[in-house]
């Protein structure tokens, strides 16, 4: 059973970078058929895609964030990370790392969810 | 970017009940969708994939149809623990997106 776990810091400050990292364990970030993804949730609103990479190191991002994301993968760490460019108060969030299966019937949904981690922009 | 508009978007039901609630694709998306189910302060867990295909280990009394633009999760004799907040996905195209979420509470 693959999990997901979320680190970095809780608290970033206005025009700063927000960073994580997720750790993946129980299997290998390599596996071909999935995306390993970021997905946040502001408070009672529903979850919001934010990007994914592939492990061959390919993109794609949601568009209403794109100019500030980076998602990137160390495959032989089994992580992959999230920078969010010039934060501002919209931008906290409850932020998951995920993986979303590319794989028959299960295209392009999240079949594995971190704990999740509140990340809070303030200064 | 397809817009998924879920109703209602909260329903107070008792245990026994059953709750139907509906998920709207603002294009067609065939049976790309998918629902999940949040508790207070936990990630959401998939609980029906390809519109009606229900994931591994979850109770035969939830089930999902629908195709095209118009779906639903139906919920037959509520239990206890299946008083959460759910969300539909669209699974055809990214970005993916998501409902707003149903609340299903304790009437």
């Amino acid at each position: 059973q693959v999990q997901l776990q979320e680190s970095g810091p809780g608290l970033v400050k206005p025009s700063q970078t927000l960073s994580l990292t997720c750790t993946v364990s129980g299997g290998l970030i390599t596996s071909a058929g999935y995306y390993w993804s970021w997905i946040r949730q502001h408070p009672g609103k529903g979850p919001e895609w934010i990007g994914h990479i592939y492990y061959s190191g390919s993109t794609d991002y949601n568009p209403s964030l794109k100019s500030r994301v980076t998602v990137s993968v160390d495959t032989a760490k089994n992580k992959f990370s999230l920078k969010l460019n010039s934060v501002t108060a919209a931008d906290t969030a409850v932020y998951y790392c995920v993986r979303v299966s590319g794989l028959y019937k299960w295209n392009n949904v999240v079949d594995q969810w971190g704990q999740g981690t509140l990340v809070t922009v303030s200064s | 970017d397809i817009q998924m508009t879920q109703s209602p978007s909260s329903v107070s039901a008792s245990v026994g009940d059953r709750v139907t609630i509906t998920c709207r694709a603002s294009q067609g998306i065939a049976s790309w969708l998918a629902w999940y189910q949040q508790k207070p302060g936990k990630a959401p867990k998939l609980l029906i994939f390809a519109a009606s295909n229900l994931q591994s280990g979850v109770p035969s009394r939830f089930s999902g149809s629908g195709s095209g633009t118009d779906f639903t999760l139906t919920i037959n004799s509520l239990q206890p623990e299946d008083f959460a907040t759910y969300y539909c996905q669209q699974a055809d195209s990214f970005p993916l997106t998501f409902g707003g979420g149903t609340k299903v509470d304790i009437k």
